[in-house]
């Protein structure tokens, strides 16, 4: 069975850039969460998706963030304009049910110069 | 609000020694789950153990066991006889009712040859 996949793993933008990520969950996942991870933390929610509705969003930056889940399948969380401090890995991950075990994506790294 | 202290940002120790990564945790919820992730080199979070909050024996599994006590909040991850692909990130985390997980900050284990 395929994991959780991502795209793309690195991207080097410039600071005020439009940057976007890509989420294709398990198979069957009906919950999606997506995590930013700034070195030497742990990962911290963004936004959490229940099929197409996105039932937590209070991390998100809202002003410059911004996510969607359409079909509730795969997943695309979008920076517009990009700052220096969104530097980080996003991650993205699935689990069957909101409690259950989630499994992670590789990730992408995001540089902002 | 939940909340989860990895206290050891770092261990080192030598290969074939026993370790243990503590996890301690805070919540008001009665019934939550516990995890433990392992992010190696290529960053890549791999699940460990899922643990709810009314099964507190201890578990095994090969090298891995774990030590839940709901008396002290912890959740503790013990490997035994430690070998040098051991070496990685280590996250505990919590989710609770409000289905919202939290992480630790991670423990570093190096393990030396």
């Amino acid at each position: 069975e395929a994991g959780v996949v991502q795209s793309p793993r690195y991207k080097i933008i410039e600071k005020k850039q439009p940057v976007a990520f890509w989420c294709n969950p398990i198979s069957g996942h009906n919950t999606l969460y997506w995590y930013r991870q700034n070195l030497g933390q742990g990962p911290e929610l963004l936004i959490r998706y229940e099929n197409e509705e996105a039932v937590d969003d209070s991390q998100l930056p809202k002003d410059r963030f911004s996510a969607e889940r359409l079909k509730g399948v795969d997943s695309t969380l979008k920076i517009q304009p990009a700052e220096l401090g969104d530097s980080a890995v996003y991650l993205c991950a699935s689990s069957l049910l909101a409690l259950d075990t989630q499994y992670f994506g590789p990730g992408t790294r995001l540089t902002v110069l | 609000a939940q909340k989860v202290t990895q206290a050891q940002t770092e261990i080192s120790v030598v290969e074939k020694e026993d370790v243990t990564l503590d996890c301690v945790y805070e919540t008001r919820d009665t019934t939550y789950y516990l995890f433990w992730y392992k992010q190696p080199p290529s960053g890549e979070l791999v699940f460990l153990i899922r643990r709810n909050s009314f099964d507190e024996q201890n578990e095994i599994s090969g090298r891995y066991s774990w030590n839940f006590q709901k008396s002290t909040s912890s959740f503790n991850f013990t490997i035994t006889a430690s070998q040098v692909v051991d070496s990685a990130v280590y996250f505990c985390a919590l989710i609770g009712g409000s289905y919202i997980p939290t992480f630790g900050r991670g423990t570093s284990l190096i393990v030396h040859p």
